[in-house]
């Protein structure tokens, strides 16, 4: 089977910076992605890592280590609005389609 | 449309009772996937599609939960005989699945069921 770790709980403050960790626990990895959900809301695709090393899309980063089994989401100039729900999620079935195995999410509240 | 849609946005049912849920993917998008999420929770994996055919259906809870895909579009998931911990969001979310693009899914607004 498969098993992700993240932290439940990260709080900020506006401008700050700040690194949301996944450990995964999988057979079959193909990669990592990084969704994001408001409350309320759906969840939407922030990145994918199928390599080892540093993704970046504008203010996020994603980060993976497929040795260490770890990567990380990365959010700078951090904004009120980035107060969400973060799940990491791990790809593991080599096909055209495949199955994402989601973690439990990390909330994340930025303070002013 | 645009994006994936669910519905009904809400249901309300009592236990005991059958309920079907219905997701329209985004056109032309191959893989379709169902989702459980429950208050505060992670997303549990329920099913997947590739087109009309279901690969892994490892995720479904029990024998109560079925789903279908027809003509390659819309799907289905049925909860039979309702329980109390069926209450959750079912999201759905469908991919291109083409090799470079099938990474990103796309999540529908979500059905929240609720068992009376």
């Amino acid at each position: 089977g498969q098993s992700l770790e993240q932290p439940s709980e990260v709080t900020a403050v506006e401008g700050a910076i700040v690194q949301i960790n996944c450990t995964y626990q999988t057979s079959g990895f193909y990669g990592l992605s990084w969704y994001q959900q408001h409350d309320g809301g759906a969840p939407t695709f922030l990145s994918y890592n199928g390599l080892d090393g540093l993704e970046e899309t504008g203010r996020f980063s994603s980060f993976l280590s497929r040795s260490d089994s770890y990567g990380y989401l990365l959010l700078q100039e951090l904004q009120m609005k980035d107060s969400a729900s973060y799940f990491c999620a791990v790809r593991v079935l080599n096909t055209n389609a495949g199955k994402s195995t989601f973690g439990d999410g990390t909330t994340l509240t930025v303070k002013p | 449309g645009a994006g994936v849609s669910q519905s009904p946005s809400n249901k309300v049912t009592e236990k005991g009772k059958d309920v079907e849920l219905r997701c329209d993917p985004i056109s032309g998008h191959t893989a379709l996937y169902w989702y459980r999420q429950s208050l505060g929770q992670g997303l549990e994996f329920l099913i997947y599609f590739q087109g009309n055919s279901a690969p892994d259906k490892s995720g479904l809870p029990s024998d109560r939960f079925s789903a279908e895909r027809t003509g390659g579009s819309v799907s289905t998931l049925t909860i039979q005989r309702t329980q109390q911990e069926d209450s959750a969001v079912y999201l759905c979310a469908s991919s291109s699945g083409v090799r470079t693009q099938t990474y990103e899914q796309y999540f529908g607004p979500g059905t929240r069921l609720t068992v009376t």
